[in-house]
């Protein structure tokens, strides 16, 4: 079964850098996945796709703050110099065969 | 510039109905994947259902049945039937393009869906 794990929360002090985890499930080690952002109170925006080589592509008007490295099972997304309006919900999504899968989420805290 | 403008949601008793609405600019969308997910409050997101560019729909079990999703190609606007609605239905509703039926690319922000009595 096709299942993303994120950790709840995270938190990082402003200025600073940070490493989002997201872990896909066992025998799903190859497979792409992307990361959104939700601030507060707001609808999410996607923020870039990233290939089991690491490889990624961001969207439209993203920061080069923001980027996105794998290792095995694990797709991360790092954030440096870490601003305030960085302080949101990160949620990681993958796709196979008529089937689309988000992540739990991870609240970022920016201290 | 791709956007997307949800609308039609609101406040709604339970059994009832409601049709919400995703219009579309800066691209067709019969030519490409296009999604409903819901976030009920505090919750994580869920996919609702997809169609896909030749019109095959897809539905999540729990609203099988229930929900119809829809295009109109020459208004370019995608649309969600919602009938026979249930408490757990509260969420706020976003439309969500595809890139080539893999991640969402673009998304709207969202229309509100209430179900009490």
């Amino acid at each position: 079964q096709l299942v993303l794990t994120q950790s709840p929360s995270a938190s990082a002090s402003l200025g600073a850098s940070v490493k989002l985890t997201c872990t896909l499930s066992s025998g799903h080690s190859t497979y792409a996945i992307a990361w959104h952002q939700q601030p507060p109170e707001k609808g999410p925006r996607y923020l870039i796709k990233i290939n089991s080589d690491g490889s990624h592509s961001k969207g439209d008007g993203i920061p080069d703050r923001f980027s996105g490295s794998s290792s095995g099972a694990e797709r991360y997304l790092t954030i440096s110099s870490l601003q305030s309006e960085d302080e949101a919900d990160y949620y990681c999504q993958t796709w196979d065969t008529g089937m689309w899968v988000f992540g739990g989420g991870t609240k970022l805290t920016v201290l | 510039e791709v956007q997307l403008v949800e609308s039609g949601g609101g406040l709604v008793q339970p059994g009832g109905s409601l049709r919400l609405s995703c219009a579309a600019s800066g691209f067709t969308v019969s030519s490409n994947y296009m999604s409903w997910v819901r976030q009920a409050p505090g919750k994580g997101l869920e996919w609702v259902s997809i169609i896909y560019g030749g019109g095959t729909t897809y539905y999540t079990d729990s609203v099988k049945g229930r929900f119809t999703i829809s295009r109109h190609n020459s208004k370019n606007t995608v649309y969600l039937q919602m009938n026979s609605l249930r408490a757990e239905d509260t969420a706020v509703y976003y439309c969500a393009k595809l890139r080539s039926g893999s991640y969402v690319d673009y998304w709207g922000q969202g229309t509100l869906v209430t179900v009490s009595s």
